[in-house]
Parts: C-alpha cells; sequence; structure tokens
C-alpha cells in the first residue's frame, strides 16, 4: 500500500505549457520532499517544505504543502525540455526517525 | 554533492550466489539508507543504519542483510540472489532530516 499517491503517473507537453503534479496522503507528515530523477542517475532532491501552507519558489517550479500537511503539489511554468524526468514526492514523519516515505512518481516529458 | 559512491555501478550475477554492495560516504553522516527502485513501486526501503554496527530493517528487507562497520561505509548483501532481486538499488544518507542519493546499482540477477 502506497502511504503517498502521486498523479498523474505520466505527463507528456509540449514546450512552453504548464504542469501540475500531485503528492496526496492520509498520513500528516512533519516535511516533505521533491526529488527529480534522470534516467541512469539517483534522484535530486529540490526542496524541502516543512510548513502547513507552505509555498516554495525555485525558478520556474512552485511547490506548495497543504494546510493540513497531507498533501503537496509542484507546478512548473513554461516547461522546457530540460524538466523532462522523473519527480519523486516523499514524506518523512519524526516519529519514524529519519525515514521517508516515497510516493511512485510522475514522469514527465516536455517535447520541444 | 553529498559525497556518496556505491560500487560497482552494474552487476550481473547467476541466481543463488552471493552478492555485496557497497555505499561509502565521505562527509561522516550518521544516518545512511539502502532502497531498491522498481518500476511501478518508486523507492523503497530495504534496511537502514543509525550509527556504526546500528541497522535496522526497512519494508523490503526479506533476502538482504547489511552492516556497518565503518561510518563511511554501509554494505548491502544478498545472501543468495534470486531473480526478483533484480532491480536498481541506491544508497542514501541523511542530513537535517533530508536525504541525499548515490547515482546507483543496477543489478541483473539471472
Amino acid at each position: 500500500t502506497q502511504l503517498l499517491e502521486q498523479s498523474p503517473q505520466f505527463l507528456s507537453i509540449q514546450e512552453g505549457e504548464n504542469l501540475t503534479v500531485y503528492c496526496n496522503s492520509s498520513s500528516v507528515f512533519s516535511s516533505l520532499q521533491w526529488y527529480r530523477q534522470e534516467p541512469g542517475e539517483g534522484p535530486v532532491l529540490l526542496v524541502t517544505v516543512v510548513t502547513g501552507g507552505e509555498v516554495k519558489k525555485l525558478k520556474r517550479l512552485t511547490f506548495q504543502f497543504g494546510d493540513a500537511r497531507k498533501d503537496s503539489s509542484l507546478h512548473i511554468t513554461a516547461a522546457q525540455p530540460g524538466d523532462t524526468g522523473l519527480y519523486l514526492c516523499a514524506g518523512a514523519i519524526k516519529a519514524a526517525g529519519n525515514k521517508l516515505t516515497f510516493g511512485g512518481g510522475t514522469r514527465v516529458l516536455v517535447k520541444p | 554533492d553529498a559525497g556518496i559512491t556505491q560500487s560497482p555501478r552494474h552487476k550481473v550475477t547467476e541466481t543463488g550466489t552471493p552478492v555485496t554492495l557497497r555505499c561509502h560516504q565521505t562527509e561522516n553522516h550518521r544516518y545512511m539508507y539502502w532502497y531498491r527502485q522498481d518500476p511501478g513501486h518508486g523507492l523503497r526501503l530495504i534496511h537502514y543504519s543509525y550509527g556504526v554496527k546500528d541497522t535496522d530493517k526497512g519494508e523490503v528487507s526479506d533476502g538482504y542483510s547489511v552492516s556497518r562497520s565503518k561510518t563511511e561505509d554501509f554494505l548491502l548483501t544478498l545472501e543468495s540472489a534470486t531473480s526478483s532481486q533484480t532491480s536498481v538499488y541506491f544508497c542514501a544518507i541523511s542530513a537535517n532530516y533530508e536525504q541525499y542519493f548515490g547515482p546507483g546499482t543496477r543489478l541483473t540477477v539471472t
């Protein structure tokens, strides 16, 4: 059973379009992290959100943590081919120590 | 760059043989993790360590053992490899509740 559900599983868009990836759970997380992974490499941390309602921006990427700290979203504005990759969300629960629970991932393809 | 290396990067082995994967870190982090990544399952925790000789099981630990005799090295052993253990294995360290990953080892069990 996946504690963190990501949607959609796959997204194919044209360069310049916007996209949103969702990460949902019935559990409350103390923090939530977003990673991007390219083929043949390990996941790379993009951002960590810790406060309910928090919004963080990283250039064209906007990350939001839900008020109840159960869900998060990643929005990319004017996507570029370099945004292509596998996006993973991961939640941490303090009672579980430093362990993370990962979502299944969203594969994003941005076509030129 | 969290200074994490994994070896080997690729390995093909036969069913029933033992296999050891190595994770090495250069920054003295206390927490280290082993994950496997499979299509449709995302990243799943196999084992983790919270210090030298201190390890614990993750959600998919059956068939795997680990050892950590030095802070910098975390070894993952498949005592008798099976085809279901064909996967990509990632090591990670934790710093301030954030995890940083190594480049991965692609293991194929034939």
